[in-house]
């Protein structure tokens, strides 16, 4: 199974700053990868597929980067919306399918 | 636009069993492979289960291998999760997915709680 490792734990950022979240794979997920973010009470919500493909709807402040083992999401200012958690997924080697443990971006 | 709808939530005592229903709106249901997925109290999303198209292929995670299964009713637009043997550490929210290895659209989910 493929462990997915997510850092910061925590992120406080200030409204119109740069948020930078990374996530680690145990082993090579090629461009596998996918963020979500998840607010209490909602559905999470797909933001980035294919390492650095944004998905429909999704503004462009958020952009994802990386292959292999170490990926990045970057949300380039961030917006009052924009405080949730953060997940990474990944779908090269599955079942079964990981996660990574969240890192929630608080307002500072 | 797209809406899967979770119901069958609720309260159970341990070693009881519940059934978890998906409703899906907006898009061909029969075309796209559904998924379920939990988040513990606390805790991050863990992904449960998966259903290809026809139905031709079930995957698991270890930790309800044997006790979940998974089904699917084209005709009724619907994907369910039936639980067995509940045990406590399986209190969660329970959400249903679309898609096969990226998850693009989901439900808001239902709460599950094994408690005696």
């Amino acid at each position: 199974e493929i462990v997915m490792t997510q850092s910061p734990a925590t992120l406080s950022v200030s409204p119109g700053e740069r948020a930078t979240l990374s996530c680690r794979a145990s082993q090579s997920v090629g461009s596998n990868l996918a963020w979500y973010q998840h607010k209490p009470g909602q559905a999470p919500r797909l933001l980035i597929y294919a390492a650095s493909t944004r998905a429909t709807g999704i503004p462009a402040r958020f952009s994802g980067s990386g292959s292999g083992t170490e990926f990045t999401l970057t949300i380039s200012s961030l917006q009052s919306e924009d405080f949730a958690v953060y997940y990474c997924q990944q779908s090269n080697n599955w079942p079964p399918l990981t996660f990574g443990g969240g890192t929630r971006v608080e307002i500072k | 636009e797209v809406q899967l709808v979770e119901s069958g939530g609720g309260l159970v005592p341990p070693g009881g069993s519940l059934r978890l229903s998906c409703s899906a709106s907006g898009f061909t249901f029969r075309t796209y492979a559904m998924n379920w997925v939990r988040q513990a109290p606390g805790k991050g999303l863990e992904w449960l289960s998966y259903i290809s198209t026809g139905s031709n292929t079930m995957y698991y995670a270890d930790s309800v291998k044997g006790r979940f299964t998974i089904s699917r009713d084209d005709a009724d637009k619907s994907l369910y999760l039936q639980m067995y043997s509940l045990r406590p550490d399986d209190t969660a929210v329970y959400f249903c997915a679309r898609g096969a290895g990226t998850l693009d659209s989901w439900g808001q989910g239902t709460p599950v709680t094994v408690s005696s």
